[in-house]
């Protein structure tokens, strides 16, 4: 069965510090790929979303994510962050089996 | 505000209880989904919707089940309820059948099994 892991389960920086934020999918074959993000207390929304062509995908809020199929990463990028980042990110896989399959997330804290 | 709203958003029960936690859609919709998210199993797809028929199963145990209604608003019954079913639950929504489609989530219920 399809996995995502994301082994960075809570990262801690300071303000204008870069970020990167891990993600491994299992699935050999075609998958579309994403990142989520949950603010405190708010819902989760789509920060970007990559299903073919360029592997390095822009987001919102000056996210990027870079696919590297011989990797099977979709790691999550970010050159300077800032205390609104505080969030928590989930990197999410879609494989043909009509499901979205999450990773468990990775809690972000920006300290000003 | 996504457009997607649940109610309740908390809900506190005993255990062997029954809930019903409701979601409807952004206008326009046709699409649900269903999640549950847990401190060990982080966020689980459940089941999806489609204009009121059944697309896709996750982990959804048979204690579990839902229906989405004519007029597109789903609801997610659970039953026989465990302390292990505290968690967050939440819908999402998307204009189209297929989960590659940008869903838009709900805020959530909490729900609390004691």
């Amino acid at each position: 069965a399809q996995s995502v892991s994301q082994h960075n389960h809570h990262v801690i920086l300071s303000e204008a510090a870069s970020l990167e934020l891990g993600c491994n999918y299992s699935y050999g074959g075609t998958v579309n790929l994403f990142w989520y993000v949950q603010y405190p207390g708010q819902h989760l929304q789509l920060l970007l979303k990559y299903f073919s062509g360029d592997p390095l995908v822009k987001g919102i809020k000056g996210f990027e994510a870079e696919f590297i199929k011989s990797k099977f990463s979709f790691n999550l990028r970010k050159p300077s962050v800032q205390w609104s980042d505080t969030a928590e990110y989930f990197c999410a896989v879609f494989d043909n089996t009509d499901k979205l399959i999450f990773g468990t997330g990775t809690r972000l804290q920006v300290f000003p | 505000d996504s457009g997607v709203t649940q109610t309740p958003k908390h809900l506190i029960t005993a255990t062997g209880q029954r809930v019903t936690l409701r979601c409807s859609p952004r206008s326009g919709d046709l699409s649900v989904y269903w999640y549950q998210q847990s401190l060990d199993q982080g966020l689980q797809f459940l089941i999806h919707y489609y204009n009121g028929e059944e697309r896709a199963k996750g982990n959804i145990l048979e204690r579990f089940s839902a229906q989405q209604f004519p007029d597109l608003h789903s609801e997610l019954n659970l039953s026989s309820l465990e302390l292990g079913d505290s968690a967050l639950y939440f819908c999402a929504s998307s204009g189209f059948s297929q989960p590659t489609d940008t869903q838009y989530f709900g805020p959530g219920t909490r729900l609390t099994v004691l």
